[in-house]
């Protein structure tokens, strides 16, 4: 079945650029679909920052669009986001997921997720 | 943006007992919404999709139904598994996906 595992720094300082990649073993990126990003502040709920279709077409969650790069690597099997300036706001668990339906829609399977921490 | 709103925002139900979820969209979203799992410390896991579909392996203790704007999660028989916390979904908007705020199950 199709996995899915973030990874990347756990600590990140303010005004610096957050970094992750997830990993997706079990299909292959190219055949299709689209591939996300949510993140989750501690004790809060989830927010979506942006998604990429499988050719590398990226769509940003317009509060985040600034600052988010989300591309698509076929030849590793992965996908990845960067965020910019980040503020201790960015403070948050980062989960990757697919949106593998016809439509883009819903998510699943996901990450397990990664905390990011950000500070100095 | 379509905001999404849940209540409760919390709840506390016994074993056994019938749970009902409200999820209320800003705008028409037809029915593109689905619903999820998440326990602490975990991913969220997708329970329903398209307001009533259930997603291949969960209980059909759950069950989804609405459209348009307002929306339900009933949990028919409240197991020890089902304490978690429950989100919404709108992917009506296309590719601009928002979520409801959460409704937390604990044990009363």
């Amino acid at each position: 079945q199709v996995q899915l595992q973030e990874s990347g720094p756990g600590l990140v300082k303010p005004s610096e650029t957050l970094s992750l990649t997830c990993a997706v073993s079990g299909y292959s990126i190219s055949s299709g679909y689209y591939w996300g990003w949510i993140r989750q502040p501690p004790g809060k709920g989830l927010e979506w920052i942006g998604s990429i279709y499988h050719s590398g077409s990226t769509y940003y969650n317009p509060s985040l669009k600034s600052r988010v790069t989300i591309s698509v690597d076929t030849s590793k099997n992965q996908f990845s986001l960067k965020l910019s300036s980040v503020t201790a706001a960015d403070t948050a668990v980062y989960y990757c997921a697919s949106q593998m339906a016809t439509i883009p829609g819903w998510f699943d399977p996901w990450g397990q997720g990664t905390l990011v921490t950000v500070s100095s | 943006a379509i905001r999404m709103t849940q209540s409760p925002s919390s709840l506390s139900a016994s074993t056994g007992d019938r749970v009902t979820i409200t999820c209320r969209a800003s705008q028409g979203i037809s029915s593109y919404l689905a619903w999820y799992q998440q326990k602490p410390g975990k991913a969220p896991k997708l329970l329903i999709y398209a307001a009533s579909t259930l997603q291949s392996g969960v209980p059909s203790r759950f069950s989804g139904s609405g459209s348009g704007t307002d929306f339900t999660l009933t949990i028919s028989c409240l197991q020890s598994e089902d304490f978690a916390t429950y989100y919404c979904q709108q992917y009506y908007s296309y590719l601009l996906f928002t979520f409801g705020p959460g409704t937390k199950v604990d044990i009363k």
